[in-house]
């Protein structure tokens, strides 16, 4: 069946540091994949997707490159703050679908230290 | 601005009780989900509901009932309570416009002591 694996945490970073969050996958046909990030306290939310093959997905200075190449779908940032501390969840999902078949990593617990 | 509200943020209960987690979304989604989410393991999916009193079983249904008498409310029942379903809950509901995109309550955290 469809999977997600994502690289295991925590990861701690320095304020500026450049951050990358690998997340490969296992899916039949043509999944959209997701990024979705949890702050303290809160419940998941959508940080960025991509539906097709070398779509770039990006927000808050967040990337990921959807690559189909390589199964892969790795989040980056140039410089991360504080902020940024979190718990990030790499997902995939047949979209035509009701969502049902959404699969989520195991998460990756960030630390950004001042 | 959308809201998925969770009735309790923390619960705790003794093993053999029947537990109810309430779920209350004000978007008019149809579609509704419970996932627990463990350290490790990810988000799992426990039962989602596609209407009005319609149901399926996700990949970890054992253990669990739902109830979903109106639209905008999805409950999760606890039959009896067991030490293993100690863990974080999420109710998400679904916006099925094309955006594929997930809206996630802020989690109970349930221990069953």
């Amino acid at each position: 069946g469809d999977s997600v694996t994502q690289m295991e945490g925590p990861v701690t970073l320095s304020e500026e540091a450049f951050l990358t969050i690998n997340c490969t996958y296992t899916a039949t046909g043509y999944p959209s994949l997701f990024w979705y990030v949890q702050y303290p306290g809160e419940g998941l939310q959508l940080l960025l997707k991509a539906t097709k093959a070398d779509d770039k997905g990006s927000n808050k200075g967040f990337e990921a490159t959807y690559r189909k190449e390589t199964t892969s779908f790795h989040l980056e940032k140039g410089s991360v703050q504080v902020s940024d501390s979190a718990v990030y969840f790499c997902a995939l999902s047949h979209v035509l679908n009701n969502n049902n078949d959404m699969r989520f990593g195991a998460g990756t617990r960030l630390t950004v230290k001042p | 601005d959308v809201k998925v509200t969770q009735s309790s943020r923390y619960l705790v209960k003794r093993t053999g009780e029947k537990v109810f987690l309430e779920c209350v979304q004000d978007m008019d989604h149809e579609n509704m989900f419970w996932y627990r989410q463990d350290p490790g393991l990810g988000l799992r999916l426990i039962y989602f509901s596609y209407d009005v009193k319609m149901k399926e079983k996700g990949d970890i249904p054992e253990g669990y009932s739902v109830s979903r008498e109106k639209k905008e409310r999805f409950s999760l029942i606890l039959e009896s309570a067991s030490t293993n379903q100690t863990s974080m809950y999420l109710c998400a509901s679904f916006d099925g416009t094309g955006n594929e995109k997930l809206f996630f309550g802020s989690g109970t955290q349930l221990s069953v002591l």
